[in-house]
C-alpha cells in the first residue's frame, strides 16, 4: 500500500485564489513528520512546510499552511493568494521515526499546480 | 555557495558505461541520501548513509552502488548503465535525530542513458 497518496495529478487555479493540494498518508508509527516540497520547472526541491505528528497546531509559513487532520491521516497544503510563481510540482513526503530507512523521506507522486492570470 | 552540491548537473552516457555521480555538503550533517525521480513516480530512495561506516540500501538499490568517502561526500555509481536508469537524481542531507529534521536537497543531476 502506498504510504503517501496525492490524488490530484494536476490542479488549476487563478491568480490570487486559494488552492488546496491533497495528501493522505499511512503509518503505524506514532512519531512521524510530514513535509511539503515545491519543485519548479528548473528541478530543484524547495522545502515549504513541516508538520510533526505531535504538533497541536497546524503549521503555517507565510502563504502556506498545512491542514493537518490526524484522525483522517491527511496533511493537505493550502496556498493562499496564488501567484504565477507558484506554478510547479508539489510533493508531500513523510518521515517515520522508526522506519527501517531511518530518517529518509517517503514521497508521494506529486501534484502539478498551474496558476493562470 | 550552495550547501549541497552535485556534479555533474547533466550527463548523457551510453548503455554499459560506468558513471559516478558526486555529492558534497557543507552543512556538517551526518546523514546523506540518494534519491531518483521518474515522471509520475515521485522520488524514491536508492541508498542512505548515517555516517562514513554506515551505508544502507533503500527501496531501489539494484544496479547502483555508493561510497561515503568522508562525512561531506557521498557518491553514487552506476556500474553498467542501462536506459531505464535515465532519471533525475537527487542527493540530500539531514541532521541525525527525530522525524522533524528537514532534508536539504542538492540541485539534482539529470542522467540520460542512451
Amino acid at each position: 500500500a502506498q504510504k503517501i497518496t496525492q490524488t490530484q495529478p494536476g490542479m488549476f487555479v487563478q491568480e490570487k485564489e486559494a488552492v488546496t493540494l491533497d495528501c493522505t498518508y499511512d503509518t503505524s508509527d506514532p512519531s512521524y513528520g510530514l513535509f511539503w516540497y515545491k519543485q519548479p520547472s528548473s528541478g530543484e526541491m524547495i522545502f515549504l512546510i513541516y508538520q510533526g505528528s505531535y504538533d497541536q497546531q497546524n503549521a503555517t509559513e507565510g502563504r502556506y499552511s498545512l491542514n493537518f487532520q490526524k484522525a483522517r491521516k491527511s496533511a493537505n497544503l493550502v496556498i493562499s493568494a496564488s501567484q504565477l510563481g507558484d506554478s510547479a510540482m508539489y510533493f508531500c513526503a513523510m518521515r517515520e521515526a522508526y522506519n527501517q530507512a531511518g530518517t529518509a523521506l517517503i514521497f508521494g507522486k506529486g501534484t502539478t499546480l498551474s496558476v493562470s492570470s | 555557495d550552495a550547501d549541497v552540491t552535485q556534479t555533474p548537473r547533466n550527463r548523457i552516457t551510453k548503455t554499459g558505461k560506468r558513471i559516478m555521480l558526486e555529492c558534497s555538503q557543507t552543512k556538517g550533517h551526518d546523514r546523506m541520501y540518494w534519491y531518483r525521480q521518474d515522471p509520475g513516480l515521485g522520488l524514491r530512495l536508492i541508498y542512505y548513509s548515517f555516517d562514513v561506516k554506515d551505508i544502507n540500501k533503500g527501496e531501489i538499490s539494484d544496479g547502483y552502488s555508493v561510497s561515503r568517502q568522508a562525512q561531506a561526500k557521498f557518491s553514487l555509481s552506476l556500474e553498467s548503465a542501462i536506459p531505464n536508469q535515465t532519471a533525475l537524481y537527487f542527493c540530500a542531507t539531514s541532521e541525525s535525530g527525530g522525524p522533524n529534521n528537514e532534508q536539504f536537497f542538492g540541485p539534482g543531476t539529470r542522467l540520460t542513458v542512451l
